[in-house]
């Protein structure tokens, strides 16, 4: 099985700063990598698919990168409505798998 | 609109079987992948397992803590996905989610409780 790393676990941040999750694979998946928004009490919103594709409807101060083994999920300007748990996925092979999550809390 | 609704989730025992259902529309269901995801209460995200479309052969994939006990099926002329539960454990508690395969689309989750 294919297992995913996000660092950090947790983060405090502000309003307007700029923050950065990590996810890293513990084999290459090329780009099969999708991050999502997780709100308390709802279902995940998928934000960026195939590493660095924006979801439509997705504001565009979210964004994604990398490719491989070791990606990364970039929000600038953070926005009250922003923080939340965020999880990556990989869906390069079954069984599919998703990083422990990263819960972004106010600072 | 995409909707997908699950339904069907309970208190059940240790042991005890369960059946999930997660009624789409609003798109070709007949055509599309689908899965189940699962999150225990306080957890992260877990993928349950995965069926692909008849054209596709209706081949399933399965999670290994539920594979033999948990089986994905559908029946597209309903455009209904299910996930019949069968000796049901504690840690089995969780809300479960329907998907598309692509992630894009997800229900509200129904919740499912393992306990005596």
């Amino acid at each position: 099985d294919i297992q995913m790393t996000q660092s950090p676990s947790s983060l405090s941040a502000s309003v307007g700063d700029r923050v950065t999750v990590t996810c890293r694979a513990s084999q290459s998946i090329s780009s099969f990598l999708n991050w999502y928004q997780q709100k308390p009490g709802k279902a995940p919103k998928l934000l960026i698919y195939a590493a660095s594709s924006l979801q439509s409807g997705v504001p565009s101060r979210f964004s994604g990168s990398g490719s491989g083994t070791d990606f990364t999920l970039t929000i600038n300007s953070l926005h009250p409505e922003d923080f939340a748990t965020y999880y990556c996925q990989q869906s390069y092979s079954t069984p599919v798998t998703f990083g422990q999550g990263t819960k972004l809390e106010i600072k | 609109e995409v909707q997908l609704v699950e339904s069907g989730g309970g208190l059940v025992k240790p042991g005890g079987s369960l059946r999930l259902s997660c009624a789409a529309s609003g798109f070709t269901f007949s055509n599309a992948w689908m899965t189940w995801v699962r999150q225990a209460p306080g957890k992260g995200l877990e993928w349950v397992g995965r069926i692909k479309s008849k054209t596709d052969s209706e081949t399933t994939d399965y999670a290994a803590p539920v594979k033999g006990r948990l089986t994905i099926s559908r029946d597209d002329s309903k455009n209904t996905l299910y996930l019949q539960m069968n000796s049901l454990k504690t840690e089995d508690t969780a809300m479960y989610y329907c998907t598309t395969v692509s992630g894009k689309n997800w229900g509200q989750g129904t919740l499912v409780t393992v306990s005596s």
